[in-house]
């Protein structure tokens, strides 16, 4: 009955190669978004969808790539990994139906690029 | 500068003290507050949220915000070791944009038994 989860956990994977996060959510909301945690623990936002809508895109490499096939899923490609795109990447979810603020994160899922 | 500044600790206090977190911001625009915990290796949960200036108490936790000040605060009484987490405050504008959250940069307490 996870409300927020995210696939794989852990990644490790050698610079150059391409990889896809994968996120679901089951609480019915309609937006949902990617954040970027690094070693500092200071997170910040990368994209964000509403309705399968692209709405946040934030001033992030074009090798990033969001993708939404539903409101309840938003993956999250990246090509070409750098060794500085290790981080702790979060998928969040919120309703803007209710004006409700919250936002429900996942577990994350770390990755590491060697 | 960045929006939100938070001191990042590391705090230890004793159980059983009170603790006191603080977040600063310069948007004056930013209307709702939020206060996140983060166990090690584990997503951020929500802890409470306030709307404009004022006070929240849900248990041990207490949320202040000082709208004039631009400043919130999260006390937490009689402290657990289990309270030990990164504590992150959060806010954004209006819940009827689709802005997203604004985060501080953590603040990591350890509650020593």
């Amino acid at each position: 009955d996870t409300a927020v989860s995210q696939t794989p956990k852990y990644l490790v994977t050698q610079m150059g190669n391409d990889k896809s996060i994968k996120c679901e959510q089951n609480l019915g909301h309609d937006t949902m978004y990617w954040y970027k945690q690094d070693s500092k623990k200071f997170l910040k936002i990368m994209f964000s969808y509403n309705n399968k809508e692209l709405i946040i895109n934030e001033t992030v490499p074009n090798r990033f790539s969001p993708k939404s096939p539903d409101k309840a899923h938003l993956n999250l490609h990246i090509n070409s990994l750098e060794l500085g795109d290790s981080a702790v990447y979060f998928c969040a979810s919120s309703s803007r139906l209710a004006l409700r603020v919250e936002q429900y994160f996942g577990p994350g899922t770390r990755l590491t690029v060697t | 500068q960045k929006e939100v500044e938070q001191d990042p600790g590391p705090l230890s206090v004793p159980e059983g003290a009170i603790v006191s977190l603080n977040c600063t911001y310069s948007n004056s625009a930013f209307q709702y507050f939020m206060w996140y915990r983060q166990y090690s290796r584990k997503g951020p949960e929500l802890l409470m949220y306030t709307y404009s200036s004022g006070n929240k108490e849900d248990g041990r936790f207490t949320a202040q915000v000082d709208k004039s000040s631009k400043y919130i605060s999260l006390f937490i009484r009689d402290s657990q070791p289990s309270d030990s987490a990164t504590y992150l405050c959060a806010m954004r504008l209006n819940p009827g944009s689709a802005r997203q959250l604004t985060f501080g940069s953590g603040t990591q307490l350890t509650v020593l038994p």
